[in-house]
């Protein structure tokens, strides 16, 4: 299986929002309601962002938000902050216990 | 409190062989499918291996199917990643990861680096 498809790099300055995409097939993202996003800071563990397309885990800030439009997930970060800076991966279920991730967004706040 | 410690990461001559284990705490280790997931440098996170709460059932990336092995040992409380033949490009962070339901994955390891030299 192919990695989901997320754009290298995104930016935007405190404040603003931005959306990272992560495309996929009807074999993944497309075939089922079962995406997540990690925030990944460089020597530390991922943190789990959003499950389930759009579910926040608690202590996830309601700034994050996640939605899926056919074979394509969004994750959007509204009032971007200095400590959102790190690197975003979409995960997507697909079939099984299979698990397929995103190449990664690195997210830059200017 | 939910912990995931990995050890077993080593500077190892390509061809070799090794194990990893993860040792988890908190939970009940047997209720949950578990993941190895790794990040090579300078790149992103590559899914890995899955096995399933009773080891019935395991999975494994292309990318490794044939050279490593995942089982555990819920008696322990610990998942294991036999690895072999191994590759210059096996050279990675190696995390475990909890799966709470459909790639909730929401504990993860510190990671245990492993070298491959060439």
């Amino acid at each position: 299986q192919s990695a989901l498809t997320q754009p290298a790099s995104v930016s935007g300055s405190p404040g603003q929002s931005i959306t990272i995409s992560c495309t996929g097939t009807s074999s993944d993202v497309g075939g089922y309601n079962y995406v997540s996003w990690y925030q990944h800071h460089p020597g530390k563990a991922p943190k789990l962002m959003i499950y389930d397309v759009s579910k926040r885990p608690s202590g996830v800030a309601d700034r994050f938000s996640g939605s899926k439009s056919g074979n394509t997930a969004s994750l959007t970060i509204s009032g971007l902050q200095a400590e959102d800076e790190a690197d975003y991966y979409c995960c997507s279920y697909a079939g099984g216990i299979t698990v397929i991730f995103g190449g990664g967004t690195k997210l830059t706040v200017l | 409190e939910v912990q995931l410690v990995e050890s077993g990461g080593v500077l190892v001559q390509r061809g070799g062989s090794l194990r990893l284990s993860c040792a988890a705490s908190g939970f009940t280790f047997s209720s949950y499918t578990v993941h190895w997931v790794r990040q090579a440098p300078g790149k992103g996170l590559e899914y890995v291996s899955s096995i399933t709460g009773n080891g019935d059932t395991t999975y494994y990336a292309s990318s490794v199917k044939g050279r490593f092995t995942i089982s555990r040992d819920n008696s322990k409380n610990t998942l294991y990643l036999q690895m072999g033949s191994l590759r210059a490009e096996d050279t990675a962070v190696y995390h475990c990861a909890r799966d709470a339901a459909y790639v909730k994955f929401d504990y993860w390891g510190q990671g245990t680096l492993v070298t491959v030299s060439s």
